[in-house]
């Protein structure tokens, strides 16, 4: 059974960095067409993709905070952890971790964990 | 970017109606569209990938159609549990970008 869980704090400081960490199971990172995303949503709005890394360590983010984050992957511990720098109010949302599959043709995000949700105030 | 927009961005229907919801995107992205449904409180979950193809265990009410700049997503009969929200969400370009969403609501 694939899942995937979200770990972090609940509450940072404006100006401080988020560490969050998804650790995986039923699948491993080191597999050629599996990778991890991440994806957040603040409160009551839409869903915005943050940053996806694969096991050939390819990654990508996006353009409007690519400044701020890093992803990164330790396949021995099953984990991918992104960091996000100089957190704001606006940033508050449930940050989602899920399974990517890459094809021939297609992208898409398979199996996702249950989120965490992170409040930014000081 | 390439913008994504849902329409419309909300609508009321009743069980067995027919719904069907667009997906445009700002440029060609040929068949790199994935559709999702959220659940109030719940993670979202993957319908429908690359256009057309069906995610296991979806059930055979929902599919997909479309290509280049625009995609559709059809329920045939709506069930009770269809009452949601449903992202489309292009993984064309190098920065993957979602749908403001579409919520589907009771009649």
């Amino acid at each position: 059974q694939v899942t995937l869980k979200e770990s972090g704090p609940v509450l940072v400081k404006p100006t401080e960095t988020l560490t969050l960490t998804c650790t995986v199971s039923g699948f491993s990172l080191s597999n050629a067409r599996l990778g991890v995303s991440w994806i957040r949503q603040p409160p009551g709005k839409a869903l915005e993709w943050l940053a996806h890394i694969f096991s050939t360590d390819e990654k990508s983010y996006t353009t409007s905070l690519k400044s701020r984050l890093t992803i990164s992957k330790d396949t021995s511990k099953s984990q991918v952890v992104l960091t996000m720098t100089n957190m704001g109010p606006v940033d508050t949302a449930t940050y989602y971790c899920a399974r990517t599959i890459a094809g021939d043709y297609y992208y898409y995000m398979d199996v996702w964990g249950k989120g965490t949700t992170v409040t930014v105030s000081s | 970017d390439i913008q994504m927009t849902q329409s419309p961005s909300s609508l009321s229907a009743s069980v067995g109606d027919r719904v069907t919801i667009t997906c445009r995107a700002s440029q060609s992205i040929s068949s790199y569209l994935n559709w999702y449904q959220q659940k109030p409180g719940k993670a979202p979950n993957l319908l429908i990938y690359a256009a057309s193809s069906f995610q296991s265990g979806v059930p055979s009410r929902f599919s997909g159609s479309g290509s280049g700049t625009d995609f559709t997503l059809t329920i045939s009969s709506l069930q009770p549990e269809d009452f949601a929200t449903y992202y489309c969400q292009q993984s064309y370009s190098t920065s993957w970008t979602f749908g403001q969403g579409t919520k589907v609501e009771i009649k």
